[in-house]
């Protein structure tokens, strides 16, 4: 099964407000990532947290992880029409940083 | 500008006919890796290089062949595509295997095999 597991699956706010996205993974990880992917594109990188961080920002992102619940969050904060994408998490599957391993997405739509 | 690019971006073909898809990167990256999307099923890998020569299976290799002969080409192979090929590709590349790299993608090569 796949070891990053995104929740909810599909999300519809409107514009200005803020959007939450989650990521449960199963296994101890040694990073944890969030990838966004505009309607058939390529996924761009958003932000990298590691096993010992408990919070990032980046503009209008924040991440949280906890390890103990071994979970995630990814906060959109103002969102915009333009922020409707696919949100992907992305862990090592607990193979000690070698691989990579993709989440099936929340899908996030933007309403203006 | 750091770019991962494959050709081509939509293709339909044939049962049977083999096709390449063409990836190409520009920012020197060692590791190198081939991706299908399908709905509901997420990213799959399908194979990594991890540099010039090495390459192996990822999580759903059959029906696909690589090469790596030179650092910053990862050609994809369907020697014989069948119609459970369809689907979204990416070829993707980052400075070295392990997780904490950022993961760079091209724009995807949407194949469609009738």
């Amino acid at each position: 099964s796949q070891q990053g597991e995104e929740d909810p699956q599909a999300l519809s706010i409107q514009e200005g407000e803020n959007a939450t996205m989650n990521c449960s993974y199963k296994t101890s990880i040694n990073n944890l990532q969030w990838y966004r992917q505009n309607s058939g594109r390529g996924l761009v990188h958003l932000i990298l947290i590691r096993s010992n961080e408990r919070e990032k920002h980046s503009g209008r992102l924040r991440v949280t992880l906890d390890t103990s619940k071994k979970s995630s969050s990814l906060l959109i904060t103002a969102s915009r029409a333009a922020d409707t994408a696919s949100y992907f998490c992305a862990t090592d599957g607990g193979t000690g940083g070698f691989k990579t391993i993709f989440g099936a997405g929340t899908r996030l739509f933007v309403k203006a | 500008e750091a770019q991962v690019t494959q050709n081509p971006r939509y293709l339909i073909t044939v049962t049977g006919k083999k096709l390449t898809v063409t990836c190409s990167q520009n920012m020197n990256h060692e590791y190198m890796s081939w991706y299908r999307q399908d709905p509901g099923l997420g990213l799959r890998q399908i194979y990594y290089s991890m540099n010039v020569e090495v390459t192996d299976k990822g999580d759903v290799p059959e029906g696909y062949k690589v090469s790596r002969k030179e650092k910053r080409n990862f050609p994809l192979i369907l020697e014989s595509p069948s119609p459970n090929q369809t689907s979204l590709y990416f070829c993707a590349s980052s400075l070295s295997r392990g997780s904490g790299n950022t993961i760079y993608f091209g724009e995807g090569s949407w194949l469609t095999v009738v």
